[in-house]
């Protein structure tokens, strides 16, 4: 069955960086995109960033563009989050989610979250 | 970007009834639109995608339809497990977005 464990959270002060991970299991990893969705405490949901099966191809939402990047090795089957420059507006849960065959599918599954803390 | 909104932001139904939340876009968006329940404290869950085709596993309770800019998911007959926020999302162009999430409640 699919897995995903979203790893990598905790408490960091604003302008420090910090690297998510998500390993994954029970699919063909190197075969699907693989996004990144945060949900700030009591908020709802924003999608953050994709990645392409092969990595050739990424999208970030504007709130992230610059300061975030994704990226994956399909020899670990992991796709990863840096976080630069974090903000206060930063903290939220956030889940790594299998994609499709190609970044314009739709979403599958979803890990537990990993819960980042922007704060001084 | 395109934006989504939800209808109506909470609601309280009973057992049995017949539910049903609104999506609309900003744009249109063909049927690339999927839904999403939440329980608290949970990840997620998958319920349909292309508007109206059910994740692998979902009950057929569950119904989504529509095309271009308003959709709509129906759950047929409301159990108490199905208390939950709903959410939809556009993946007709980057950066996909949610609605602001429904609150479905039980009576």
């Amino acid at each position: 069955q699919v897995q995903l464990v979203d790893s990598g959270g905790g408490v960091v002060q604003p302008g420090r960086s910090l690297r998510l991970s998500c390993a994954a299991s029970g699919f063909i990893f190197n075969n699907y995109a693989m996004n990144w969705v945060r949900q700030a405490p009591g908020k709802g949901l924003e999608w953050v960033a994709v990645i392409s099966y092969d990595g050739g191809n990424k999208y970030y939402a504007d709130s992230v563009k610059g300061r975030f990047t994704i990226s994956r090795d399909n020899s670990q089957n992991t796709v990863y989050l840096q976080m630069n420059s974090l903000r206060a507006e930063d903290t939220a849960l956030y889940y790594c989610v299998k994609g499709g065959a190609a970044p314009g599918l739709p979403v599958d599954y979803w890990g537990q979250g990993t819960l980042v803390t922007v704060s001084s | 970007d395109i934006q989504m909104t939800q209808s109506p932001s909470s609601l309280s139904a009973s057992v049995g009834d017949r539910v049903t939340i609104t999506c609309r876009a900003s744009q249109r968006i063909s049927n690339y639109l999927a839904w999403f329940q939440q329980k608290p404290g949970k990840a997620p869950k998958s319920l349909i995608y292309a508007a109206s085709s059910l994740q692998s596993g979902v009950p057929s309770k569950f119904s989504g339809s529509g095309s271009g800019t308003d959709f709509t998911l129906t759950i047929s007959s409301l159990q108490s497990e199905d208390s939950a926020t709903y959410y939809c999302q556009q993946y007709n162009d980057y950066p996909w977005t949610f609605g602001q999430g429904t609150k479905v409640e039980i009576k």
